[in-house]
């Protein structure tokens, strides 16, 4: 079947720290892997995407590789802000079909 | 661009009774999506339509909620009876179709406790 696995949470880091959030998954095809990230009281949003394998997808600082070998799309950020405290969704999605999504990571960033 | 709207916000009622959700996509998405999202968890698919058809709805309690799309635009959700378990924010989704590499827009979701 088809399923996404994130670390669990809480994570917990410091301002300027290096954020890695783990997700791995397992598909019947081939998947296009995203992250969301949903902010307090409000809804999800897409951070990024990559659509194939070895794609990178980027924004606002934070970025993720499609690893077809590893079944994996591990979000990265080389200095977080206190404003990236959220809870972020790795999902997965094939064509026709609905998104899976990973049980969610909550980050929390103190100054 | 108008993102995907949802009424209301908050719904508080009493077990057994009904409550309706409503979802208007983004204009031209073909394809619709009612999640529900339990405290702690990711969003489960609850129905999928593209434009007025049901495409997914495997994971939609049959006996107790139903979604209708009439005219391929707006679409409600509907639960009659409300069981306590049913308290989870609701969330509707939208996107251009239903490709592997389209992007899924959500709405701010509407928050529902069953006391």
């Amino acid at each position: 079947g088809n399923s996404v696995t994130q670390m669990e949470g809480p994570v917990t880091l410091s301002e300027e720290a290096f954020l890695t959030i783990n997700c791995t998954y397992t598909a019947t095809g081939y998947p296009s892997l995203f992250w969301y990230v949903q902010y307090p009281g409000e809804g999800l949003q897409l951070l990024l995407k990559a659509t194939k394998a070895d794609d990178k997808g980027s924004n606002k600082g934070f970025e993720a590789t499609y690893r077809k070998e590893t079944t994996s799309f591990h979000l990265e950020k080389g200095s977080v802000q206190v404003s990236d405290s959220a809870v972020y969704f790795c999902a997965l999605r094939l064509t026709g079909n609905q998104f899976y999504f990973g049980t969610g990571t909550s980050l929390t960033v103190i100054p | 661009e108008a993102g995907v709207a949802q009424s209301p916000r908050y719904k508080i009622i009493e077990k057994r009774q009904s409550v309706a959700f409503w979802c208007n996509p983004i204009s031209g998405h073909a394809t619709l999506y009612w999640y529900q999202q339990i405290l702690g968890q990711g969003p489960k698919l609850l129905i999928q339509f593209q434009n007025n058809g049901v495409v997914d709805d495997s994971q939609l309690p049959k006996d107790r909620f139903s979604a209708e799309r009439l005219k391929g635009v707006d679409s409600t959700l509907k639960i009659q009876p409300a069981k306590l378990e049913d308290s989870a924010v609701y969330l509707c989704a939208s996107s251009l179709s239903s490709g592997a590499q389209e992007t899924q827009y959500f709405g701010p979701g509407t928050r529902l406790l069953v006391l």
